[in-house]
């Protein structure tokens, strides 16, 4: 199966600093969505993006299909911030070239953020 | 719109017993998945059910889980009889599935139910 590799594995930052986090892929994917896991366990979606740049206030996030990356970028983090952030592709297909849906999660990068 | 719903949100249980979880994803989405979350790694799917058809339960342990999504909406999942190993936390998550022409396959969770056996 296809394999997902997150790094950095954590991450520690003063607030108002900004990181970068990066998720390897082995194979094309159909999909692929970065969460974030709050300390309650809750995952939250953050980006759903395949291909291309998106922006969602601080949070921007980049797939580049071809070379089998994304990156998130988080600008002047909070200490809301901190938790753990999963990237999850979706790389299976049926004979007729529709996807299943089925997410395969990265180890994720923890990021704590002090005040 | 209300997101997944899932209950319990934790179980404490002795090992060798049984125990139900039960998941209601967003109103007309019609792919649902339940994930295993052991601490310390990322979520791992057991089971994918389109409307109320099985799409993938390679993943599922059958000689001690089982899952079912009766009439394409609620889903429950079980483990009878629960080992220490199943310990985790279930997770719930749905998608739209097909939207007209498209497929549509992002992933929305529910809160998860803390399963710890003793």
């Amino acid at each position: 199966g296809i394999q997902v590799e997150q790094s950095p594995p954590d991450l520690i930052l003063q607030e108002g600093a900004n990181s970068t986090l990066r998720c390897n892929f082995s194979d094309s994917v159909n999909n692929l969505q970065w969460f974030h896991q709050n300390p309650w366990g809750q995952l939250i979606n953050l980006f759903y993006i395949p291909s291309g740049t998106k922006q969602n206030g601080r949070l921007s996030a980049t797939t580049v299909a071809t070379e089998r990356y994304s990156l998130l970028y988080i600008s002047s983090s909070q200490t809301t911030d901190s938790g753990v952030y999963f990237c999850a592709v979706d790389s299976d297909k049926n004979a007729g070239g529709t996807s299943y849906g089925k997410l395969t999660f990265g180890q994720g990068t923890i990021l704590t953020v002090h005040p | 719109e209300a997101g997944v719903a899932q209950s319990p949100r934790y179980k404490i249980i002795e090992k060798r017993q049984s125990v139900a979880f039960w998941c209601n994803p967003i109103s007309g989405h019609a792919t649902l998945y339940w994930y295993q979350q052991i601490l310390g790694q990322g979520p791992k799917l057991l089971i994918q059910f389109q409307n109320n058809g099985v799409v993938d339960d390679s993943q599922l342990p059958k000689d001690r889980f089982s899952a079912e999504r009766l009439k394409g909406v609620d889903s429950t999942l079980k483990i009878q009889p629960a080992k220490l190993e199943d310990s985790a936390v279930y997770l719930c998550a749905s998608s739209p599935g097909r939207l007209g022409t498209s497929f549509v396959n992002e992933q929305f969770f529910g809160p998860g139910t803390r399963l710890t056996v003793l």
